[in-house]
């Protein structure tokens, strides 16, 4: 089975910061992750993805996710927030199954203060 | 290039209620996937469809069915509405299922369902 967990539920920066998301995975086999963000009343955009590829996956915006198969992490990192990524954030594993379906996590509300 | 389509955006429906969620997904693309996000979660997959057939369900009641057309736009229904039906629903395209693996599903903006 596949699942994965955010470890933060909300996140609190100043712009000019860095950020972390914090995600780790559980998968039977090597997997394939995403980040995606929500902006309010928006749809899901797509950051970055990884799939079995470099471990360290650059994605838009500045973003970026490392990979780290011992630590079964996937955690999102930014350099210095800004303030248009004030929005919700969500890990995503997918499934095996043949349907393809993903498996999203709980969510990491992030917001950044002036 | 038009991004996945969804409609409408907002609807409200009373307990018990039909109702028809329609997606059109991005030109070229053949498959399409539906979830489910309640507010304050992460959505929840409930079905896929390729090339007209479902491919995947999630765990989800008979109530809820979909179907793909030719054109491989797609209808999500859901019979006999419950108040914990309210929710965004996401309509998400890809190549086909394969690359939904590779490139990601581009997601539509939703449409955000109340059941009162």
């Amino acid at each position: 089975a596949q699942s994965v967990t955010q470890l933060d539920s909300h996140v609190s920066v100043s712009e000019g910061t860095p950020v972390l998301l914090r995600c780790n995975y559980s998968s039977s086999y090597s997997p394939s992750l995403f980040w995606y963000v929500q902006h309010p009343n928006k749809g899901l955009q797509l950051l970055l993805k990884y799939t079995s590829a470099a471990t360290l996956v650059k994605g838009i915006n500045g973003f970026e996710a490392e990979f780290k198969k011992s630590e079964t992490s996937f955690h999102l990192t930014k350099p210095s927030a800004h303030m248009s990524d004030a929005a919700e954030y969500f890990c995503v594993v997918r499934g095996s199954n043949t349907g393809n379906q993903f498996y999203f996590g709980t969510g990491t509300s992030l917001t950044v203060i002036p | 290039d038009a991004g996945v389509t969804q409609s409408p955006t907002h609807l409200i429906k009373t307990r018990g209620q039909h109702v028809t969620l329609r997606c059109s997904p991005i030109s070229g693309h053949k498959s399409v996937s539906w979830y489910q996000q309640v507010l304050g979660q992460g959505p929840q997959f409930i079905f896929q469809y390729y090339e007209k057939e479902e491919r995947g369900r999630g765990n989800f009641p008979d109530r809820f069915s979909a179907r793909q057309f030719p054109n491989y736009s797609s209808e999500l229904n859901v019979n006999a509405l419950l108040l914990g039906d309210s929710a965004l629903y996401l309509c998400a395209s890809s190549l086909g299922v394969a690359a939904g693996d590779s490139y990601g599903y581009t997601f539509g903006s939703g449409t955000r369902l109340t059941v009162v």
